[in-house]
């Protein structure tokens, strides 16, 4: 069965930190590996997009990483600020029928 | 960008009625639908797989008599929750996949379900 994790769960920091979130998961035949945010009570904003050829992706203060080999990725957000509030969602490919895996989200609040 | 809207955004009813909620693609045509049930801080849990002009495939353990998924065209997907009960209150959201971009799924801003 296919399995998503992410760790932490929850994470506050003071504005302006730099962050790692972290998101692991058991298929080692990954497709692609997509990052989201979700604000409160809302749908899905697609962040990044990693594809399974690719190592990492940026989008401004983004960056997502992807390792196949020890099927991790990784979602740094570079001088955080208040406005990145949200939770973040990792999710894997299940190749096939483009199914998405979600972990459960990390829940970031950043203050100032 | 690529625009996924859901109706109506939050439903309150009582236990025993049916809810109907619609997903639209409003600039592209989507042959591929998902539907994704949340509880509160959990994942996003995939129910159904919804294709144009066929019937929906359903995941393991989601009752496909309990939710009807209706794919009538390219740009509308239904899920009807028939007989509600306070358990199935929860956050229904629908995704589609742009034929031109198979690989990116744009989701919609989700229903909010209560079920009395």
């Amino acid at each position: 069965k296919q399995e998503v994790t992410q760790i932490p769960a929850a994470l506050s920091v003071p504005e302006g930190e730099n962050l790692v979130l972290n998101c692991s998961f058991t298929d080692s035949a990954i497709y692609n590996l997509q990052w989201f945010r979700q604000d409160p009570g809302k749908g899905l904003t697609s962040l990044l997009l990693i594809q399974s050829s690719q190592r990492e992706q940026t989008s401004g203060r983004l960056n997502a990483s992807l390792d196949k080999s020890s099927g991790r990725s990784t979602l740094y957000i570079a001088a955080s600020q208040p406005g990145d509030s949200a939770t973040y969602l990792c999710a894997q490919f299940s190749g096939g029928y483009n199914k998405l895996i979600f972990g459960a989200g990390t829940r970031l609040a950043v203050h100032p | 960008g690529a625009v996924v809207s859901q109706h109506p955004s939050r439903v309150i009813c009582k236990s025993g009625t049916s809810v109907k909620i619609e997903c639209r693609s409003l600039d592209f045509q989507a042959t591929t639908m998902f539907w994704y049930r949340q509880f509160p801080k959990k994942s996003l849990m995939l129910m159904a797989t919804s294709n144009e002009g066929s019937k929906a495939t359903y995941e393991q353990g989601v009752e496909k008599d309990k939710f009807l998924i209706n794919h009538a065209s390219l740009t509308l997907s239904t899920l009807t929750v028939t007989s509600a009960h306070p358990e199935d209150s929860s956050f229904y959201i629908c995704s589609a996949l742009n034929g031109s971009s198979q690989e990116t799924q744009y989701f919609g801003p989700g229903t909010r379900l209560l079920v009395l």
